[in-house]
């Protein structure tokens, strides 16, 4: 059984449209993450979440937004989109009351145009 | 946040041989030091991990060790393997907030057959 899973696994889209990724996670984890990850392989953090609190990373655009339908679920939509946003998404999950282990999904490679 | 440094940024090492892997952090407060292998198009994933009360731990051919005076904590994996070969990942942290949650920057660990 897939513990956390993203789709669409590749995304190549063109400058200036809107996006979307989808997470999910069966592990009854209450916390999760938007990690992206460059070419250099920089992993850093966008967004943690959990019912309670977002906690969003500074640095991150506001063109970046995760929504939560629900516990088990955070998507990431991106606004006008641009070249700089190509990168490898991770999400990630892990228990409340951390730390602890993050549980990453398989990524999704996104390719702005 | 955290000021978390990882090196050596690269390594190369004969199969059979060991590699040590060092990260520095600066926050006195972080108590979770965990170590995540990333093999080539794939997700992270935790390899081992080490909690503040404890000052070493061995999982087979890898162990962790911390010196929390210091603010150290190293990767220690012996008889290398060509299926060690990945980018390591080091991630102290004390909460699972994204204000505190920073990777270090990765280790590419090539083994040499």
């Amino acid at each position: 059984d897939t513990a956390v899973s993203q789709t669409p696994k590749y995304l190549v889209t063109q400058m200036g449209n809107d996006k979307s990724i989808k997470c999910e996670q069966n592990l009854g984890h209450d916390t999760m993450y938007w990690y992206k990850q460059d070419s250099k392989k920089f992993l850093k953090i966008m967004f943690s979440y959990n019912n309670k609190e977002l906690i969003i990373n500074e640095t991150v655009p506001n063109r970046f937004s995760p929504k939560s339908p629900d516990k088990a679920h955070l998507n990431l939509h991106i606004n006008s989109l641009e070249l700089g946003d190509s990168a490898v998404y991770f999400c990630a999950s892990s228990p409340a009351g951390g730390p602890y282990e993050q549980y990453f999904g398989p990524g999704t490679r996104l390719t702005v145009t | 946040g955290e000021n978390v440094e990882q090196h050596p940024s690269t390594l190369s090492v004969q199969e059979g041989d060991s590699a040590v892997i060092k990260c520095t952090y600066s926050d006195s407060a972080s108590n979770y030091f965990p170590w995540y292998k990333q093999e080539l198009g794939k997700r992270p994933q935790l390899i081992i991990d080490i909690r503040s009360n404890v000052g070493e731990k061995k999982d087979q051919r890898i162990a962790v060790t911390l010196n929390k005076t210091a603010k150290h904590f190293s990767l220690h994996i012996t008889e290398t393997q060509p299926e060690d070969s990945a980018v390591y990942f080091c991630a102290p942290n004390s909460s699972g907030s994204a204000r505190q949650l920073t990777f270090g920057s990765g280790t590419q660990l090539t083994v040499l057959p």
